[in-house]
């Protein structure tokens, strides 16, 4: 079962910025939270991962609650080109073996209008 | 230019055959990963491998195959056993699944198609 809540749809304005949230209720202490991003049949992308710490790269923000149980990508003016499925991910520890593995949603299907 | 290459990007196959996924990479990463993707759905791990000549199975190993002889190299057979083949096949690379902090990168995808 996935660890993560997502809405599954939102619209956001070209230029404008695009706040994606997600619900980790369950996550452990170890464990990262990691965004990725899929357009139509292609391999997902990454973007951005965190631990409790906002991050920022060239691409976007996270911004992750203190208690840890939800987090936010933000997108800071969104194109017609950031029309994807974003997936937050829980990367949690498998079992005994020592290894982590993620474990994926349905994501959130974003339509940036023009 | 480093990166993952699948190959092909569609193939079509007759029920009951075995057909053979390719997947390379040239990052030089030690663990590498199978996933399945369904319609309308997120990505189930069939098969990864942290080190050549060692692969474990994921949440959907039944009905597929894995080999790891190089590196580079980890190529996914789906087998006649496996009931419902069809679908949007994905393969990732990383440096060390055993850190908390490791990120997967992904190939383009194999879309399977069993006529």
């Amino acid at each position: 079962d996935a660890k993560t809540t997502q809405p599954t749809s939102m619209d956001c304005a070209e230029g404008r910025a695009a706040n994606l949230p997600c619900n980790h209720s369950t996550i452990s202490g170890n464990e990262y939270v990691y965004w990725y991003r899929q357009i139509h049949s292609q391999g997902p992308q990454y973007i951005i991962h965190g631990l409790k710490n906002n991050e920022t790269n060239e691409m976007a923000s996270l911004i992750i609650t203190e208690d840890r149980k939800s987090s936010t990508l933000i997108l800071p003016h969104a194109t017609l080109r950031d029309t994807a499925v974003y997936y937050c991910i829980v990367r949690v520890r498998d079992g005994p073996s020592g290894t982590y593995k993620y474990i994926f949603g349905t994501g959130t299907r974003l339509k940036v209008l023009a | 230019d480093g990166g993952i290459t699948q190959s092909p990007k569609y193939l079509f196959r007759k029920e009951g055959q075995n057909v053979t996924l390719s997947c390379e990479q040239n990052l030089n990463h030690d663990a590498m990963y199978w996933y399945r993707q369904d319609p309308g759905q997120g990505l189930r791990l069939i098969y990864y491998s942290q080190i050549v000549n060692d692969f474990q199975k994921g949440d959907i190993a039944e009905g597929y195959s894995v080999s790891r002889e190089k590196k580079e190299s980890f190529p996914l057979t789906v087998t006649s056993a496996q009931k419902n083949p069809t679908a949007f096949y994905l393969c990732a690379s990383s440096i060390d699944l055993r850190e908390e902090a490791d990120t997967q990168y992904f190939g383009p995808g194999t879309r399977l198609t069993v006529l």
